[in-house]
């Protein structure tokens, strides 16, 4: 079975500081994870993944992320948080050896004050 | 990224009545498609995985008499929720995988409020 945590529910961040949303994960075959945002009453966007490759994945909107094997995670980073980034984030994981399903994580609220 | 639009975005409807939500891949070919629920303050919950012309996998506990789903083709998926009840209310989101890609692709969501 494969599964996701994201610890917290909620982080708050002033704008221009550099944020962090943390994820985990447990999957038995290769990893393939996922950063979504969501925006009130909408649908997921997507961020951006690991598949292969380097452990540091750059993706929309200045935000990455490090893919740590060892540690199981796949944190998301931010070097300067703007207001505009407070939504909901999701991390998931798919299990790259089998399987169709996309597992979330229960989302983070990310909460940039000016 | 693939763009996918869902119809209607919001409806209201009478406890007893059917609703059909549309899910449609505007420029990817869908060989997957899948369909979410999503509580308030809540996380996705995967209910069904459809691939082009055959019948749709259900999750457990989801029942698939009541959520119809039709993939009639590869840009078009359609969730028929039958004889709605308040408790069926809820944000539904779709979403859409080909076969070469691995990244899946969400629809906007339909808000679903059953009276």
């Amino acid at each position: 079975a494969q599964s996701v945590a994201q610890p917290e529910d909620q982080v708050n961040v002033a704008e221009g500081n550099p944020l962090t949303v943390k994820c985990t994960y447990s999957v038995s075959g290769n990893p393939y994870l996922f950063w979504y945002v969501q925006y009130p009453n909408r649908g997921l966007q997507f961020l951006l993944k690991y598949i292969t490759g380097d452990n540091l994945v750059k993706g929309s909107y200045g935000f990455e992320a490090e893919f740590n094997k060892s540690q199981t995670s796949f944190h998301l980073k931010k070097p300067s948080a703007l207001v505009s980034d407070s939504a909901l984030y999701f991390c998931a994981v798919r299990d790259g050896s089998a399987g169709n399903m996309l597992t979330f994580g229960g989302g983070t609220r990310l909460m940039v004050k000016p | 990224g693939a763009v996918v639009s869902q119809h209607p975005s919001w409806v209201i409807c009478k406890s007893g009545t059917s609703v059909k939500i549309e899910c449609r891949s505007l420029d990817f070919q869908a060989t997957t498609m899948f369909w979410y629920r999503q509580f308030p303050k809540q996380s996705l919950m995967l209910m069904a995985t459809s691939n082009e012309g055959s019948k749709a996998t259900y999750e457990q506990g989801v029942e698939k008499d009541k959520f119809l789903i039709n993939h009639a083709s590869l840009t078009l998926s359609t969730l028929t929720v039958t004889s709605a009840h308040p408790e069926d209310s809820s944000f539904y989101i779709c979403s859409v995988r080909g076969n070469a890609v691995d990244t899946q692709y969400f629809g906007p969501g339909t808000r679903l409020t059953v009276l």
